[in-house]
C-alpha cells in the first residue's frame, strides 16, 4: 500500500522567504511523486514530478523537490517566495505508467505568503 | 485543447435524491478517475477505470457508481445522495507513458 504525508496543514512565509513544504511517503515498490499545486477555486496543477530519473526534479514556477530515498521525502523547495505563490500544495503517490489513475494524494498544506 | 471537462460546476440536491457528474475528456487517455476533495482531507479515490468497459473501486467508493461505455466519458452517478457526499468533486484523466493525472475544474455538489 501506497501513502503520503504532508507535515504542516499550514505554513506561513514572508514574501522572498525560502519556501519548504514536507513531504514523507511510504511505498512498497520504487515510486513516481508528484507536487500538485490549487489556486483557489480550481483544479489541481501539476508541479512537477519524480520518476526514478534525476533525484532533483525541477518544475514550474521556481519549485522544486528533491527525491530522498533513505528519508522517504519529497520535500518542495522554492529560494524566495512570491504572493502569487499563495495556494494549497499536494504531494501525491503512484506506483507507476499504469497506475496513473490510482494517484494517492496528502491531505494538503496551505501556504500563505506575508507581504 | 479542452482537456478534462466537469459539468456542473455547482450543485444542490436534498437529501435522497440522485444525480449524474459528467466527465468528458478530448484527450484519448486511457485512464480516468474521480476524486472527492474535503477540508485536510486532501483527494480520496472513489472509482477509476483503466479503459473503456473497465472500472474498479478507490478509497471511498460506497454510494457511487461509475460506466466508461466510451474513452471519452466517465461519469459518476449518486444514487440516493446525503449530507456526507457534500464535497467538491474531481475528475482526472491520464494515459500511458505519462505518471501523471489532468485534472477538471471540478464540481462543487452540496446535499441538504
Amino acid at each position: 500500500a501506497q501513502s503520503v504525508t504532508q507535515l504542516g496543514s499550514h505554513v506561513s512565509v514572508s514574501e522572498g522567504a525560502l519556501v519548504l513544504l514536507r513531504c514523507n511517503y511510504s511505498s512498497s515498490v520504487p515510486p513516481y511523486l508528484f507536487w500538485y499545486v490549487q489556486y483557489p477555486n480550481q483544479g489541481l496543477q501539476l508541479l512537477l514530478k519524480y520518476t526514478s530519473a534525476a533525484t532533483l526534479v525541477k518544475g514550474i514556477n521556481g519549485f522544486e523537490a528533491e527525491f530522498k530515498k533513505s528519508e522517504t521525502s519529497f520535500h518542495l523547495t522554492k529560494p524566495s517566495a512570491h504572493m502569487s505563490d499563495a495556494a494549497e500544495y499536494f504531494c501525491a503517490v503512484s506506483s507507476g505508467y499504469s497506475s496513473a489513475s490510482k494517484i494517492i494524494f496528502g491531505s494538503g498544506t496551505r501556504l500563505s505568503i506575508r507581504p | 485543447n479542452a482537456g478534462v471537462t466537469q459539468t456542473p460546476k455547482f450543485q444542490v440536491l436534498k437529501t435522497g435524491q440522485s444525480m449524474t457528474l459528467q466527465c468528458a475528456q478530448d484527450m484519448n487517455h486511457e485512464y480516468m478517475s474521480w476524486y472527492r476533495q474535503d477540508p485536510g482531507m486532501g483527494l480520496r479515490l472513489i472509482h477509476y477505470s483503466v479503459g473503456a468497459g473497465i472500472t474498479d473501486q478507490g478509497e471511498v467508493p460506497n454510494g457511487y457508481n461509475v460506466s466508461r461505455s466510451t474513452t471519452e466519458d466517465f461519469p459518476l452517478r449518486l444514487l440516493s445522495a446525503a449530507p456526507s457526499q457534500t464535497s467538491v468533486y474531481f475528475c482526472a484523466s491520464s494515459y500511458e507513458g505519462k505518471p501523471e493525472a489532468f485534472f477538471g475544474q471540478g464540481t462543487r455538489l452540496t446535499v441538504v
